[in-house]
């Protein structure tokens, strides 16, 4: 199993700002993964982040709006630049489980986007 | 494009009444799995069933797999409040890497 946790937690912002999400692994993980969940719905990859190359952006998700970084094997971010009230969302950072297939979630980060 | 899709898609039932729901999915997969989702927070892994499974049980959940008709249920019996909360199936299709693609959701409601 894996412990993550993402700050901030929760967030109000004006739009066209952006926000940094920050996500930290107890462990040293391969892959990790960013999800949005829109309000009620349910959730949407958003990108893979591997430590030491670019992250791989699912289609509709582009790096220009969602830029990922993955500077070592237990920490990751993600940014969601010129925000609208679109944007408002929980984003949550996952990782898969040493050896297995599952995958653990971090807590997520609330959005809201006034 | 969701690869799973669920139903209902909110359920309300007495503690102690059984719970059942449903996963669909499209195309031929590795593994399905179940993950619970309390009041928005961060999702927690129930179950994993593989292709060549039919059925498998953890405590008082059981998840059942027709690879023929692609389809999945999840059953919690003898449910609890602290049930209450939404499930999803994803599925961990084969031509889809080691990405998981998550069902569209039930809501459980289970009243004291």
């Amino acid at each position: 199993s894996a412990v993550i946790s993402q700050k901030p937690s929760r967030d109000i912002c004006q739009r066209g700002t952006s926000l940094t999400i920050q996500c930290q692994v107890d462990s040293q993980v391969t892959m990790m993964f960013w999800y949005r969940q829109q309000p009620g719905q349910s959730l949407t990859l958003i990108a893979t982040a591997n430590q030491g190359s670019e992250a791989t952006y699912e289609s509709g998700f582009v790096i220009d709006k969602f830029p990922i970084s993955r500077p070592n094997l237990t920490f990751s971010t993600l940014t969601v630049s010129n925000m609208s009230p679109e944007d408002s969302s929980i984003y949550l950072c996952s990782v898969e489980g040493s050896g297995e297939e599952t995958q653990y979630f971090g807590p997520g980060t609330r959005l809201l986007v006034l | 494009s969701q690869q799973g899709e669920e139903d209902p898609q909110a359920l309300s039932i007495q503690e102690g009444e059984n719970a059942t729901m449903n996963c669909s999915y499209k195309t031929s997969i590795n593994n399905l799995q179940w993950y619970r989702q309390n009041s928005g927070r961060g999702l927690v892994h129930l179950i994993l069933i593989r292709s060549n499974e039919r059925e498998k049980h953890s405590g008082r959940l059981r998840v059942t797999l027709d690879t023929s008709k692609k389809s999945s249920s999840l059953l919690i019996t003898a449910s609890r409040a602290a049930d209450t909360a939404s499930y999803f199936c994803a599925t961990d299709a084969k031509a889809a890497g080691n990405k998981l693609t998550f069902g569209g959701g039930t809501r459980v409601l289970v009243k004291p």
